[in-house]
């Protein structure tokens, strides 16, 4: 099962809205809405963002956002904050009932 | 409070075995999916393993599988991961992460801190 793909390092200045992108097939991404995000600071352990898609857990700020067209999936942070500093992964669901990550997004706030 | 406190992490010697354990509290564990999940040293996430509820459907990535086997033992709220010819790719922060109530977990909620595997000669 090959890693889904996101690009390597997006930026933005603080106020911004960044897109981060995860791009895997129809036997992942693209079959099924178990498409979750994860927010990961230096040091921590990941922590869940989005899941099912579009669904934001309790606690998490509305600026962050989420989709899917196909067998892509994207992260959306509106208002770009200093503390959004970390890398991003994207994770599904595949028809093998196992899971695959995506390769990992470095995101900068300038 | 959800906590998940992951354990057994050494340096082993490539071919050797090893045995991980995290002991959970703060939810019901027995009516949880649970994960394995890892992270080679400044590197990626990379999904492991899975074990239903009760311990009767269990799953596996590529990389581990005929290597690697998950166990639970629910009366001592505990999931485990015996680990056998260990390669060096298998160096790792090893995390232990819940799943859902739903046959399929559909977000992973809840995160150990992670126990460090290193395997080097």
């Amino acid at each position: 099962q090959s890693a889904l793909t996101q690009p390597a390092s997006v930026s933005g200045s603080p106020g911004q809205s960044i897109t981060l992108s995860c791009t895997g097939t129809s036997s992942d991404v693209g079959g099924y809405d178990y498409v979750s995000w994860y927010q990961q600071h230096p040091g921590k352990a990941p922590k869940l963002m989005i899941f099912e898609v579009t669904n934001r857990p309790s606690g998490v700020s509305n600026r962050f956002s989420g989709s899917k067209s196909g067998d892509t999936a994207s992260l959306t942070i509106s208002g770009l904050q200093a503390e959004d500093e970390a890398d991003y992964y994207c994770t599904s669901y595949t028809s093998s009932s196992t899971y695959v990550f995506g390769t990992g997004t470095k995101v900068t706030v300038l | 409070e959800v906590q998940l406190v992951e354990s057994g992490g050494v340096v082993v010697q490539p071919g050797g075995s090893l045995r991980l354990s995290c002991a959970a509290s703060g939810f019901t564990f027995d009516d949880y999916t649970m994960h394995w999940v890892r992270q080679p040293p400044g590197k990626g996430l990379e999904w492991v393993s899975l074990i239903s509820w009760d311990g009767g459907s269990t799953n596996y990535a590529d990389s581990v599988k005929g290597r690697f086997t998950i166990s639970r033992d629910n009366s001592k709220n505990s999931l485990y991961l015996q680990m056998n010819s260990l390669r060096i790719e298998d160096t790792a922060l090893y995390y232990c992460v819940k799943g859902t109530l739903t046959t399929v977990t559909t977000q992973f909620d809840y995160w150990g801190q992670g126990t460090l595997v290193t395997v080097s000669s």
